[in-house]
């Protein structure tokens, strides 16, 4: 069975520019999570989606949305890009998103560098 | 929200000693605590998770112990070898969907 993929792998973008991440989920998995990793901060939990729906939502500006389409794959936009966005941005995802069942599996992640 | 914190940051070993990382977690509805290990320039990697209705949980070399009353559950590496070497992420989470990471413990196994 294929693994988390995501796309792009690494992108370079200025100040105030917006990007979108993709990530396609194992096939068969609908819940989909999106996480930020920094050297400072660790992994921290931007939002979750489970058919098409935002269960789940962490600590971060408005400026970082989600979305997920039918195939379950997901979308991250990230808005007015500034400096401190530069990260990797994993996403995560997992059968059902139910501690009972389920095992979370993250794709290789986007490297994102803001200048 | 919760809370979860991981000790030590940094950790060295010799190759065949064992190496041990703690995790605390503050909500008591957490019931579901996975590891990760993350080599450099790679995705995390599930390595172990146990839940809350069991105490410990051994695979091969990795074992990884839970107590729920002082809320804090620990990973064990036996017999060390160099390819251990990594960083590992406690992690924990009351839904399954939404999950809070300690800040990671470098491990390295020196031969």
């Amino acid at each position: 069975k294929a693994g988390v993929t995501q796309t792009p792998r690494y992108l370079i973008k200025t100040r105030g520019q917006q990007v979108t991440l993709s990530c396609s989920p194992i096939s068969g998995h609908r819940s989909v999570s999106w996480y930020q990793q920094t050297p400072g901060q660790g992994l921290q939990f931007l939002f979750e989606y489970f058919s098409e729906t935002q269960r789940n939502k962490g600590n971060f500006p408005g400026r970082f949305s989600g979305r997920q389409f039918s195939n379950s794959r997901s979308e991250m936009n990230v808005s007015t890009l500034e400096l401190g966005d530069s990260a990797l941005y994993l996403c995560a995802s997992s059968l059902l998103g139910r501690t009972i069942t389920d095992t979370q599996y993250f794709g290789p992640g986007t490297r994102l560098t803001v200048l | 929200g919760e809370n979860v914190e991981q000790h030590p940051s940094t950790l060295s070993v010799q190759e065949g000693d064992s190496a041990v990382i703690k995790c605390t977690y503050s909500d008591s509805a957490s019931n579901y605590f996975p590891w990760y290990k993350q080599e450099l320039g790679k995705r995390p990697q599930l390595i172990i998770d146990i839940r809350s209705n069991v105490g410990e949980k051994k695979d091969q070399r990795i074992a990884v112990t839970l107590n729920k009353t002082a809320k804090h559950f620990s990973l064990h590496i036996t017999e060390t070898q160099p390819e251990d070497s990594a960083v590992y992420f406690c992690a924990a989470s009351r839904t399954g969907n939404q999950f809070y990471f300690g800040t990671g413990t470098s491990l390295t196994v020196i031969p």
